[in-house]
């Protein structure tokens, strides 16, 4: 299965609302999750079941989605949100990643 | 404290062979599924191999797949990925990564370097 995302990159400010998509090239159901990786770093679980807010995470952080095409938003974007984000599917072996969005200044 | 600590990365030849292990603790390891996602210099993630708790289920990405073996002991806590006829492409910083449930990472080791050259 392979996922793409959009867009690639962004630059956005502190404040700005923010999205990112993820289309699977088949339907997974909601068996997406969403990382964030800052640079030097292991990326870090922000969502999963596609919109599950995994615990610690901020809540300015979402997820929508099901079948082919997910979301991740961050509502007011924050400095330390700036980063990479990475869409995952885990519907079967083998997952997969997406290739990444890179959110900057 | 979860802690993941990869180890056995290195330089290695083209065509040769390398065995990471990842030392778990800070939860019932017997429990969780554990995987492998690489990430090459400058590149995005890419899962590499993952193992259910009781090694009845296991995947690989196609581009490792008949190369790479994943095991694991849970006596001792330890995950391991041997690599074999590695490439230049295997060059990458490798993670290892607990499964909360059902495929989702929670939490991941620093990675440990391994690079592919002549």
């Amino acid at each position: 299965i392979q996922l793409t995302q959009s867009p690639s990159s962004l630059s956005a400010s502190v404040g700005d609302r923010v999205t990112i998509t993820c289309r699977a090239s088949q339907g997974i159901a909601n068996y997406v999750a969403w990382y964030q990786q800052k640079p030097g770093k292991a990326p870090k679980l922000l969502i999963y079941a596609a919109s599950t807010l995994q615990s610690g995470v901020p809540s300015r952080f979402s997820g929508s989605g099901s079948g082919t095409d997910f979301s991740l938003s961050i509502s007011s974007l924050q400095p330390e949100d700036f980063a990479t984000y990475y869409c995952q599917q885990l519907n079967s072996y083998p997952f997969s990643f997406g290739p990444g969005t890179k959110v900057d200044i | 404290e979860v802690q993941l600590v990869e180890s056995g990365g290195g330089l290695v030849q083209p065509g040769r062979s390398l065995r990471l292990s990842c030392a778990a603790s800070g939860f019932t390891f017997e429990d969780y599924a554990m995987h492998w996602v690489r990430q090459a210099p400058g590149k995005g993630l890419e899962w590499v191999s993952g193992i259910r708790w009781s090694s009845g289920s296991i995947g690989y990405a196609d581009s490792v797949k008949g190369r790479f073996t994943i095991s694991r002991d849970n006596a001792k806590n330890s995950l391991y990925l041997e690599m074999n006829s590695l490439r230049p492409e295997d060059t990458a910083l490798y993670y290892c990564a607990k499964d909360k449930g059902a495929g989702y990472f929670d939490y991941w080791g620093q990675g440990t370097l391994v690079t592919v050259s002549s």
